[in-house]
């Protein structure tokens, strides 16, 4: 089946730090790829996405490359800020069936000053 | 705003009280979903409609839960006879899915609300 695997947190860095967050997936076919954000107490946002091998994606200083060779997508940030503190989601949606969003069990970031 | 709508933000209901949640999509959106978050989580598939019509439920989606969308527009999800484990926050989402002659590479990506979290005491 579809499923997502994200590394562990929380991460703890500080400000100005390099930030990668690691996101491998298992699916068929050719799924879109996707990284969400969730503030304390809200919803979910879209960070970026990308929707076919070697795309990449990118949103205020964040990216992520779609690899199908090694089935990851993971989120890179070359400069974290304290304002970047949040709870960071790998997912996918399968390019058939229902195009259900399948998520990972989140990343929690955590940026000192 | 045109992005998606829940409300109410927050419910505290006692066990045993029927509670329902309200989803407003995004308006020319034509899937709808609902998830189910839990402290600590990702967000778990609950159900999606196509328009009007519940196309899937997850396992997770007991007798007690009822969702209905009925003019394809807005939906509502109902707890019945609500459990302490049913506390988590309920997520809905809406996405734009073409038609499937014109699905090149659809971009799939739900918009997702600000969420209804419901406590149970």
């Amino acid at each position: 089946g579809n499923s997502v695997t994200q590394m562990e947190g929380p991460v703890t860095l500080s400000e100005e730090a390099f930030l990668t967050i690691n996101c491998t997936y298992t699916a068929t076919g050719y799924p879109s790829l996707f990284w969400y954000v969730q503030y304390p107490g809200e919803g979910l946002q879209l960070l970026l996405k990308a929707t076919k091998a070697d795309d990449k994606g990118s949103n205020k200083g964040f990216e992520a490359t779609y690899r199908k060779e090694t089935t990851s997508f993971h989120l890179e940030k070359g400069s974290v800020q304290v304002s970047d503190s949040a709870v960071y989601f790998c997912a996918l949606t399968p390019d058939t069936g229902g195009f259900k969003t399948i998520f990972g069990a989140g990343t929690r970031l955590f940026v000192k000053a | 705003d045109t992005g998606v709508s829940q409300n109410p933000r927050h419910k505290i209901t006692k066990r045993g009280q029927n509670v329902t949640f309200r989803c407003d999509p995004i308006s020319e959106h034509n899937r709808l979903y609902w998830y189910r978050q839990t402290l600590g989580q990702g967000p778990e598939f609950l159900t999606y409609f196509q328009n009007e019509a519940q196309l899937e439920k997850s396992r997770l989606l007991s007798d007690r839960f009822s969702a209905e969308r009925p003019k394809g527009s807005f939906s509502t999800l109902e707890i019945q006879r609500t459990e302490q484990g049913d506390s988590a926050m309920y997520l809905c989402a809406s996405s734009l899915i073409p038609p499937l002659r014109d699905r090149g590479r659809p971009g799939t990506e739900a918009f997702f609300g600000q969420g209804t979290r419901l406590t149970v005491v």
